[in-house]
Order: C-alpha cells, then sequence, then structure tokens
C-alpha cells in the first residue's frame, strides 16, 4: 500500500541521548516534512525538504538535524541540545510544495 | 504575518445536528486553505482544501467548507453530525509560493476539540 511509514511508534530517550526517527513515503513525492505537535499549540515545522540533498529549517528547528539522501526517507534526528523533546512528532510530504501535504501515523518521543 | 486561528478550543453537538468548527485566517495574496482531522495518537488526515472557484467546497466523509474571501474566513460544517466525527480538528492556511521560493509554508491553527453526543 502507498502511504508515509513513521517508526518507531514509540520511542523512549535518555537525557544526553540523540535518537533518530525514521521516516519514508514510497507515494513519489518530492517534498517532505517534520512537525511536532504539542497540546493545545498545533503543528510546528522542524524542518522541511523540497528534493533530495536539500533541506531548510522551519520554526523550531534548534536542537534537531534532518538528512535527505533518498527520495523516499526523511529521517529526523532529536539530539541532545533539544532540551523539551517529548512530544509527538509527525513526518508529511506532497507531490510539490504547492501541494495538499500528506501526513504520516506519528511517532511518540519521551525523554526518561 | 501568515497566521490561522480556531477560536474554539472545543466544540459540542448532539448526533444528527449540524455542526459547525470555525476558522479564520491571515495572510497576503490568495490562501490555499486546508482542513485535516486527527484521531486520538493518529496522524491527520486530509478532509478538504480550497485553492480557487467555487466558495463552497465538499470533502470526504460528508464535511464541506465555505470560503468566505470578505470575512478572511474558512469554517468547516457537516449538516447531520455523527459520533464518529469526534475528533480534533485543525485549519491550515498555506502562503502563496513567492519568487524566492517554490515552497507555500503551511500554518496551522491550534485545533478544535469536537465531541459529538449521542
Amino acid at each position: 500500500d502507498g502511504g508515509i511509514t513513521q517508526s518507531p511508534k514509540y520511542l523512549f530517550r535518555k537525557e544526553g541521548q540523540n535518537v533518530t526517527l525514521s521516516c519514508e513515503q514510497n507515494l513519489n513525492h518530492d517534498a517532505m516534512y517534520w512537525y511536532r505537535q504539542d497540546p493545545g499549540q498545533g503543528l510546528r515545522l522542524i524542518y522541511y525538504s523540497q528534493i533530495v540533498n536539500d533541506f531548510q529549517k522551519g520554526d523550531i528547528a534548534e536542537g534537531y538535524s534532518v538528512s535527505r539522501e533518498k527520495k523516499e526517507s526523511f529521517p529526523l534526528t532529536v539530539t541532545s541540545a533539544q532540551k523539551n523533546p517529548t512530544a509527538f512528532y509527525l513526518c508529511a510530504s506532497s507531490p510539490d510544495s504547492g501541494n495538499t501535504i500528506y501526513f504520516g501515523e506519528g511517532s511518540w518521543l519521551t525523554v526518561v | 504575518a501568515q497566521s490561522v486561528a480556531q477560536p474554539e478550543d472545543q466544540v459540542n453537538v448532539a448526533e444528527g445536528n449540524p455542526l459547525t468548527v470555525k476558522c479564520t485566517y491571515s495572510v497576503s495574496g490568495n490562501p490555499y486553505l486546508f482542513w485535516y482531522v486527527q484521531y486520538p495518537n493518529r496522524g491527520l488526515q486530509f478532509l478538504l482544501k480550497y485553492i480557487t472557484g467555487d466558495n463552497l467546497v465538499k470533502g470526504s466523509y460528508g464535511f464541506e467548507a465555505e470560503f468566505n474571501k470578505s470575512q478572511t474566513s474558512f469554517h468547516l460544517k457537516k449538516p447531520s453530525a455523527l459520533v464518529s466525527d469526534s475528533a480534533l480538528y485543525f485549519c491550515a492556511v498555506r502562503e502563496p509560493a513567492d519568487r524566492g521560493s517554490t515552497l507555500g509554508r503551511l500554518y496551522f491553527g491550534r485545533g478544535t476539540q469536537l465531541t459529538v453526543w449521542p
């Protein structure tokens, strides 16, 4: 089935650790995005990528890093520099940058 | 500056009654407007969008939305609510892509929790 797959669904991180959230899409979409969702705050853009080997910072990029080595993959690394990483993370993609964005099922990250 | 406002954190409606979830926006140029729905512990699902044309847009699951340029609003509506419609609803606006970038940023409202009572 076509879609956007995020893994893992639940992830626990110890203080000082880096963790990587996976996002894979088989929709042949050019653009991919990472959003963070906190209760009562809507969605905030972390990073986005319009094409392979290119990405830009969103509104809350500090403490996060990404790569876009393949069209179908856009992993997000939450580094130890991110002081409050506990949140629901959503990966999304769109056919091009002007079209509808479609979301994956999300990943919960909890700091323990 | 681009922004989206959903003035109601919660909307409660009885099953079978019409429902409205409100959204107002602020964006320069002609906006692209979207509604998404989120069920607990899930990603966002696309409901409908307005790009241009008819101000009344029909989407998934019997939902529709009316674009009102003068009031800068894009309210989500459904003639007869179902208990299964209970979820978190997000309005989003995409700014027009400018000459320097092909990416139109998508800005989300804070969400409105819809509860439909049986």
